[in-house]
């Protein structure tokens, strides 16, 4: 039963490009977090999905970043135009409908902007 | 509003010395848990546990302990006998139980070095 796999683990992306982040939760998980690590610091919740729905995404930046779930594929978090302060971890985080049951975290994605 | 802090931004020890690594967090519900992550220099978040508030029994796994206080708000993290490898940044966050949101709040994490 694989974990939950996000891809890349590493993207280099120049000033002004789109990145493109995925994450595939784990199976019978139909609810997906997206969470942001800058440098030195904790994680900060983005934005919460289920399949075709946001839920929450008060974490997220006005401008330049979206997220989807489709109801097929994996879930995609997107920022437009990157700059540098975009550079950070990424993490996705995925539970079971019964949300206390846990959260199961991918080993993120290390975007940097050059 | 929701808060965790961990006052210990880093913390330096010798191997097979105890530590114990602090959490105090802030929440208006009643009913919440509590968790402790692990992120080794190799940067994946490892689950260590996860404590709700109605659960106020200490914890024990091998060298690992958790002390939950709700008197002081305290979900506090102890390491028996470190070993090198137990060097990462841990992570102490809190959720609200079946709240709309449901995500995670996050400490900004302890610092452990282990040294031999």
């Amino acid at each position: 039963n694989a974990g939950v796999m996000q891809n890349p683990r590493h993207l280099v992306r120049r000033r002004g490009q789109e990145a493109r982040l995925r994450c595939s939760p784990m199976k019978g998980h139909s609810h997906v977090y997206w969470y942001r690590q800058l440098p030195e610091e904790g994680l900060k919740f983005m934005v919460y999905l289920q399949k075709e729905n946001i839920i929450d995404e008060s974490g997220m930046p006005k401008e330049r970043f979206s997220a989807e779930f489709p109801k097929e594929g994996p879930s995609i978090l997107r920022i437009q135009q990157v700059v540098r302060g975009d550079s950070a971890a990424y993490f996705c985080a995925s539970s079971p409908p019964r949300r206390d049951y846990g959260y199961t975290f991918g080993s993120g994605t290390r975007l940097t902007v050059v | 509003a929701q808060k965790v802090t961990q006052a210990q931004t880093e913390i330096s020890v010798v191997e097979k010395e105890d530590v114990t690594l602090d959490c105090v967090y802030e929440t208006r519900d009643t009913t919440y848990y509590l968790f402790w992550y692990k992120q080794p220099p190799s940067g994946e978040l490892v689950f260590l546990i996860r404590r709700n508030s109605f659960d106020e029994q200490n914890e024990i796994s091998g060298r690992y302990s958790w002390n939950f206080q709700k008197s002081t708000s305290s979900f506090n993290f102890t390491i028996t006998a470190s070993q090198v490898v137990d060097s990462a940044v841990y992570f102490c966050a809190l959720s609200d139980y079946g709240g709309s949101q449901g995500n995670l709040i996050f400490g900004k994490g302890t610092k452990l070095s282990v040294k031999p």
